[in-house]
């Protein structure tokens, strides 16, 4: 069965302190990763796709990465207006669904 | 401006009374998405579409609803609404490519049944 687990659910940094958001993958055979920023209210933003092991993209504050069984996002010196939630989904080469982790609501104190 | 449209955009309604909401896009996409986002669940998918007059069950469909008459459409039908399926629900559409799809969302709709 396809599922997503991320973790943790809920992270408080300082601002300017770095730190990590995991997302750990069950598919068979993934077409693709996705990371979203959700903030309250709001539908999710789209941040990254990742397509294999190995790869890496980023976006000013934002790594994320990829192994075969798991993705990391990456927070480097983190402000204030990154407090939102970080929702993670995978894409199964074999079919059209997407499944999507619970996410990480991150908040950032300035 | 590239973007999936909702409405409404808040509804409260009683069990029973029958309501749509509608979904547009206007990226030419071919795939459309329902999604419902409860707390400590997630985003769960409802239905999808790969193209006019094909849809598929996602993981959550019971109760639910959906037609794909034009490319750029995609109501969510309620044809009797109970109390589980209040919720904030969200649309999304992507390109369909050789890769991957990436979906873009649009700004959700905060269904209340009483």
């Amino acid at each position: 069965e396809d599922q997503v687990t991320q973790s943790p659910e809920a992270l408080r940094l300082q601002e300017g302190e770095s730190s990590s958001l995991n997302c750990s993958y069950t598919v068979s055979g993934l077409r693709g990763l996705f990371w979203y920023r959700q903030d309250p209210g709001k539908g999710p933003e789209f941040l990254f796709t990742l397509y294999s092991a190995g790869e890496e993209k980023e976006k000013e504050r934002l790594k994320a990465t990829l192994t075969k069984k798991e993705s990391f996002l990456h927070i480097t010196a983190p402000k204030p207006e990154d407090s939102a939630t970080y929702l993670c989904a995978v894409q199964a080469r074999t079919g059209n669904q997407f499944y999507f982790g619970t996410g990480t609501s991150l908040t950032v104190i300035p | 401006e590239a973007q999936v449209t909702q409405n409404p955009r808040y509804l409260i309604t009683v069990t029973g009374k029958k309501l749509t909401v509608t979904c547009s896009q206007n990226m030419n996409h071919e795939y459309m998405s329902w999604y419902r986002q409860d707390p400590g669940l997630g985003l769960r998918q409802i239905y999808y579409s790969m193209n006019v007059e094909v849809t598929d069950k996602g993981d959550v469909p019971e109760g639910y609803k959906v037609s794909r008459k034009e490319k750029r459409n995609f109501p969510l039908i309620l044809e009797s609404p109970s109390p589980n399926q209040t919720s904030l629900y969200f649309c999304a559409s992507s390109l369909i490519s050789e890769s991957t799809d990436t979906q873009y969302f649009g700004p959700g709709t905060r269904l209340t049944v009483l």
